[in-house]
């Protein structure tokens, strides 16, 4: 089945600065890219998602790039503020009738 | 709020027992997803259904089971727990199958 690995799994950042997180998948066939934002206690939420078909997104601070040959995708969050802390975590999915494959997390913290 | 409900909110019990968690997906929502996530841990994928049928299959225990019911809510029903079965128990839902999911607030289960 599929593989996600996620790096790293803490980040620390000053606010106002960017922060990077990466994940690699090993199934090519994988198509739909969902990153989830989980704060302490609660429930993660989608904050952004890109699909095969597509290399960039981007949804104001916060974009994701897709790199279908390396088998890599990344989320970039600019500007971070204090209430972008939280554990971060990616996915991938080959689609209809296969299970969401979930990254083990990146704790950001974003230093006021 | 994503709309999907879980029931109870907590729940502390013995070794040994078995016990019931209860999701509501979000209307209109035909796939449910359950999760476990222990502390520290990311989202482990136990299992899926579709519109009533079970559609995938993650590391779900033997002990662990599932069922959709024809208003679409799901329960996971745990028995026989040990220790190590305390964890934070997600139900997402999605549209169809595949595709955003929608978590709910979580079960988290305490077992003594």
């Amino acid at each position: 089945g599929e593989n996600v690995e996620q790096h790293p799994s803490t980040l620390s950042v000053q606010e106002g600065d960017s922060a990077v997180i990466k994940c690699t998948y090993s199934d090519s066939a994988s198509n739909y890219f969902p990153w989830y934002k989980q704060e302490l206690g609660k429930r993660p939420q989608l904050i952004i998602d890109i699909r095969s078909n597509v290399g960039e997104k981007k949804d104001q601070r916060i974009a994701v790039t897709l790199n279908k040959t390396a088998k890599h995708f990344s989320l970039h969050i600019t500007e971070t503020q204090p209430e972008d802390s939280a554990v971060y975590f990616c996915a991938a999915t080959l689609g209809e009738g296969n299970q969401f494959y979930f990254g083990t997390g990146t704790s950001l913290t974003v230093i006021p | 709020d994503s709309g999907v409900t879980q029931t109870p909110k907590h729940l502390i019990t013995a070794t040994g027992q078995r016990v019931t968690l209860r999701c509501s997906p979000r209307s209109g929502d035909l796939s449910v997803y359950w999760y476990q996530q222990s502390l520290d841990q990311g989202l482990q994928f136990l299992i899926q259904y579709y519109n009533g049928e079970e559609r995938a299959k993650g590391n779900i225990l033997e002990r662990f089971s599932a069922q959709q019911f024809p208003d679409l809510h799901s329960e996971l029903n745990l028995s026989s727990l040990e220790l190590g079965d305390s964890a934070l128990y997600f139900c997402a839902s999605s549209v169809n199958d595949g595709g955003e999911q929608f978590f709910g607030p979580g079960t988290r289960l305490t077992v003594l």
